[in-house]
């Protein structure tokens, strides 16, 4: 079974300052994919950045960079130059690579950007 | 370009009158699911297909029942909604995970469900 750990409900940052999503997760599978998701408050689920298991480097797109420590089992968001519209709802989620397509989900983290 | 479309985007519904949420996707990905939203919460899995072959989450109540009848359709049926039932009803695709990549699952923008 996987589960995911995302320890901040809420947070506000000032805009264009970076900002760090946590995340931290647990599976027993070998072999697996972590992702980001942004959730405006329009309600569809965007998909934003990539990380497999076995990736050596981290996965960058555009402003968005996935910090992703194996060891540790974290795979924190970075947004850089945070934007009025990056304010969204921020899910983390994970997937073995075989078998179950099972999608598991983080509780989210609710960002803000401040003018 | 919507890749995956989701209709209607707010659908109301009568306590017990029966409900069908409709998906349709261009993508051509043999793996389609059906998530429930409640307010801020992470998205519930129902059920997904993997091609034609069912998969039903064991906490998926029989109220909720699904169709795929070709690649590119889905549907969700809710055969007596309650008002525990009120929603946002995600569809979702992907590719089926083969070699290295894990492949994302791209998300249609959801159907809000109101119950009277």
């Amino acid at each position: 079974a996987q589960k995911i750990t995302q320890t901040q409900p809420g947070m506000f940052v000032q805009e264009k300052e970076a900002v760090t999503l946590d995340c931290t997760y647990d599976t027993s599978d070998p072999s697996y994919g972590l992702f980001w998701y942004k959730q405006p408050s329009s309600g569809e689920m965007i998909f934003l950045i990539y990380q497999g298991s076995y990736d050596q480097q981290n996965a960058t797109e555009g402003r968005y960079s996935l910090n992703f420590q194996k060891a540790r089992k974290s795979a924190n968001l970075v947004i850089s130059a945070s934007q009025l519209g990056d304010s969204a709802m921020y899910f983390c989620a994970m997937r073995p690579n075989f078998g179950n397509e099972k999608l598991t989900f983080g509780t989210g983290t609710r960002l803000t950007i401040i003018p | 370009d919507a890749m995956v479309i989701q209709n209607p985007r707010y659908q109301v519904t009568q306590f017990g009158k029966p409900v069908t949420l409709s998906c349709s996707q261009t993508l051509n990905h043999n793996v389609m699911y059906w998530y429930q939203q409640k307010s801020s919460q992470a998205p519930k899995l129902l059920f997904h297909y993997y091609d034609k072959d069912f998969n039903n989450e064991a906490d998926t109540p029989d109220n909720f029942q699904s169709r795929r009848p070709n690649t590119s359709f889905c549907f969700l049926d809710i055969r007596s909604p309650g008002l525990g039932d009120a929603a946002m009803y995600l569809c979702a695709t992907s590719r089926e995970s083969t070699g290295g990549r894990v492949q994302p699952q791209h998300f249609g923008d959801g159907t809000r469900l109101s119950i009277l």
